[in-house]
């Protein structure tokens, strides 16, 4: 069964320090979300992409998140600059189109800001 | 922007069914209802939607009164790998999904 793929799984970085998180979505599938989950916290929603441009973000996506799909397979999330609030677990997720909420999310990467 | 509630936390045991209820009294005509889980820390697993009618698939039935101002996941044989936190999650605008709190369900032996 296909499913959406995370890398790394943990990564450790220094306050101020820029980070990748790397996911390969589903390979038939045109949207592609980040989501992100703080410890003990809901899970929240930080943007998806659709056809090579933000389709929409929430306010936590401000100008130090950066999405890109660089090649035909992967999709990245950048922080440019990380605080220690951004400690979380990020997660990918992608679906098959537009409307379609039926998203398959990754494993997760687990983000550790010290 | 319709919210949901559900309860906080549930037991149910091994090998019985599993009835996770939902509340969603503001839902609109053409919002869906999504159900998710959440084992441990791993990435929230789409389980089923519906939007009128009951649905059933290989995980869960899912059955939403006329009203449509709520609804129940049902997980006929619970196991012990159910054992997860479920969310009840209505479409709203855009393509995002809202994750509430949703219930913790702790499957005994």
């Amino acid at each position: 069964e296909p499913e959406v793929t995370q890398t790394p799984s943990h990564q450790v970085t220094q306050m101020g320090q820029e980070v990748i998180l790397r996911c390969v979505p589903i390979s038939n599938h045109l949207y592609f979300y980040w989501y992100r989950q703080i410890l003990g916290q809901k899970v929240e929603f930080l943007v998806s992409f659709y056809n090579n441009e933000i389709s929409e973000k929430s306010e936590i996506f401000d100008d130090q998140f950066s999405v890109e799909r660089p090649d035909g397979s992967n999709f990245t999330l950048k922080i440019r600059s990380t605080k220690l609030e951004d400690s979380a677990m990020y997660f990918c997720a992608s679906s098959e189109d537009r409307g379609i909420h039926e998203q398959y999310f990754g494993p997760g990467t687990r983000l550790t800001v010290t | 922007d319709a919210k949901t509630t559900q309860p906080t936390s549930m037991d149910c045991a091994e090998g019985r069914a599993a009835n996770l209820p939902c509340n969603h009294s503001t839902i609109s005509g053409n919002e869906y209802v999504y159900w998710y889980r959440q084992i441990h820390s791993q990435g929230p697993q789409y389980i089923i939607h519906g939007l009128k009618n009951n649905e059933t698939n290989e995980m869960a039935s899912l059955i939403i009164t006329e009203d449509r101002k709520s609804s129940t996941l049902i997980l006929p044989h619970a196991t012990l790998r159910d054992t997860a936190v479920y969310y009840c999650i209505v479409y709203n605008a855009g393509n995002m999904l809202t994750f509430g709190g949703g219930t913790r369900l702790m499957v005994k032996p």
